[in-house]
């Protein structure tokens, strides 16, 4: 079983829509999670990161965290065609040495 | 200039060339990282420098070679690589190497050097 999993899209949806972003994991040590936003041809940018379980809002995001099912979600509210990416999660047990997910592509529709 | 600059932004090279790629960092942060980053993979750290010491090597096979000669610039030195080494490589800093008291370590990456091996 891979460490942290993606699922890699492409996700496409129009304009408005909610999307939701998954990552499942299997190491229980991992407390630390970090979403990454990732523009075609620049580097990963830190979107949102989370300690331990809850919720944490940032605007139209919405980072999750659930440890007892080993599942993280992005939520992006109102889609923008902007916010056409790849989505990469990251998960670290001490806020070092993040283990990062494959990303999903996503694509929002105007 | 801000942020994470790599340089070159693209390179194709032969197996039996020898080049380099460079990173340099203008956020004063005293980590820096390279990851290989290929198609639908994760992220591959590959290695760690702390204050210009190297503290991560994840069993990078020796074709690849770092430099750092000081907190603010970082090399990755190539020689007789193979087509599957083919990957966009990414330079990232962050302030430090966040222990286990000290939170998040949040990375800042560069826009990455796309290498081409024919």
């Amino acid at each position: 079983q891979k460490e942290v999993e993606q699922d890699p899209g492409p996700l496409s949806v129009p304009e408005g829509a909610i999307v939701s972003l998954n990552c499942t994991y299997s190491n229980s040590a991992f407390q630390y999670f970090m979403w990454y936003r990732q523009y075609s041809r620049k580097g990963p940018e830190l979107l949102m990161y989370t300690y331990s379980s809850g919720n944490k809002e940032d605007g139209r995001f919405t980072a999750q965290v659930d440890k007892s099912s080993k599942y993280i979600s992005l939520f992006i509210r109102d889609s923008q065609p902007s916010d056409s990416a790849t989505y990469l999660c990251a998960m670290s047990p001490y806020g070092q040495n993040f283990v990062f997910g494959p990303g999903t592509r996503l694509s929002v529709l105007p | 200039e801000t942020g994470v600059t790599q340089t070159p932004r693209h390179l194709v090279m032969g197996m039996t060339n020898k080049k380099s790629l460079k990173c340099e960092q203008h956020l004063g942060h005293n980590a820096m990282y390279w990851y290989k980053q290929s198609a639908k993979k994760p992220l591959e750290l590959m290695f760690v420098y702390s204050l210009e010491e190297r503290v991560e090597n994840n069993s990078v096979p020796s074709r690849f070679s770092p430099e750092c000669p000081n907190s603010s610039h970082l090399f990755l030195h190539l020689h007789t690589l193979q087509p599957e080494d083919s990957a966009l490589y990414l330079c990232a800093s962050s302030q430090d190497r966040a222990g286990l008291d000290s939170g998040a370590n949040v990375l800042t990456f560069g826009a990455g050097s796309r290498l081409t091996v024919l």
